[in-house]
């Protein structure tokens, strides 16, 4: 089984703050997503990336994928109260596509007004 | 617009005891699949499905079931309950099977005592 590691494992920041979060294998995915989850809800897919050394920007939040695409970063600039939440990376089990999608353990971020 | 549906929300369990989980979605997704969710480990997950019937395992399969009879449901049998067995449920469908983004009901939370 393909492991994702995420870091840190919880993060608490002040409002208008800047962050990463880290997500880090030993094995090559052939792409790699981020989920965002809050408290009640499902996750809710915010990207996918898919070349080795891809930078996608989601408004305040950028990810990037490793050029070896074994690790990702998710980093937000001035951070709000709003992107409170579990965020979650994924990538195919077994290093295909198909079927089994693992997922790292989560990083916890509350940001405090 | 329904997306995933997941029921019931809560229940409670005694030891021994069995239950089913539904899970239905109703945007003719091949892929579904079931997670479950506990604190610091991420989403793990227990079984999924490619199309109507055919299954196959995943990271955490003991002592659940699962069948796919049709495109729209993939219900979740717990044969008999134990207390590691506490966990909030997910369940998840994607349109492709090997690609794609997962959408997620939101949620059962299960307590075994």
């Amino acid at each position: 089984t393909q492991l994702l590691e995420q870091s840190p494992q919880f993060l608490s920041i002040q409002e208008g703050e800047n962050l990463t979060v880290y997500c880090n294998s030993s094995s090559v995915f052939s792409s790699l997503q981020w989920y965002r989850q809050e408290p009640g809800e499902g996750p809710v897919l915010l990207v996918t990336v898919v070349t080795g050394g891809e930078v996608k920007k989601l408004k305040r939040l950028t990810f990037q994928f490793g050029d070896a695409r074994k690790d990702s970063s998710l980093h937000i600039t001035a951070a709000q109260p709003g992107d409170t939440g579990l965020y979650l990376c994924a990538g195919p089990a077994g290093g295909t596509s198909y079927g089994k999608l693992t997922f790292g353990q989560g990083t916890i971020l509350t940001v405090h007004p | 617009n329904a997306g995933v549906t997941q029921t019931p929300k809560f229940q409670v369990l005694k030891t021994g005891q069995s239950m089913t989980l539904q899970c239905a979605q109703d945007m003719n997704h091949e892929y579904m699949s079931w997670y479950r969710q506990d604190p610091g480990m991420g989403l793990r997950l227990i079984h999924y499905s490619v199309g109507a019937g055919i299954t196959d395992q995943g990271e955490v399969p003991n002592g659940y079931n699962v069948s796919r009879s049709t495109t729209e449901d993939f219900p979740l049998r717990l044969l008999s309950a134990a207390p590691s067995q506490t966990s909030v449920y997910f369940c998840a469908s994607r349109r492709l099977a090997n690609t794609g983004e997962l959408f997620f009901g939101e949620g059962s939370r299960l307590t075994v005592l």
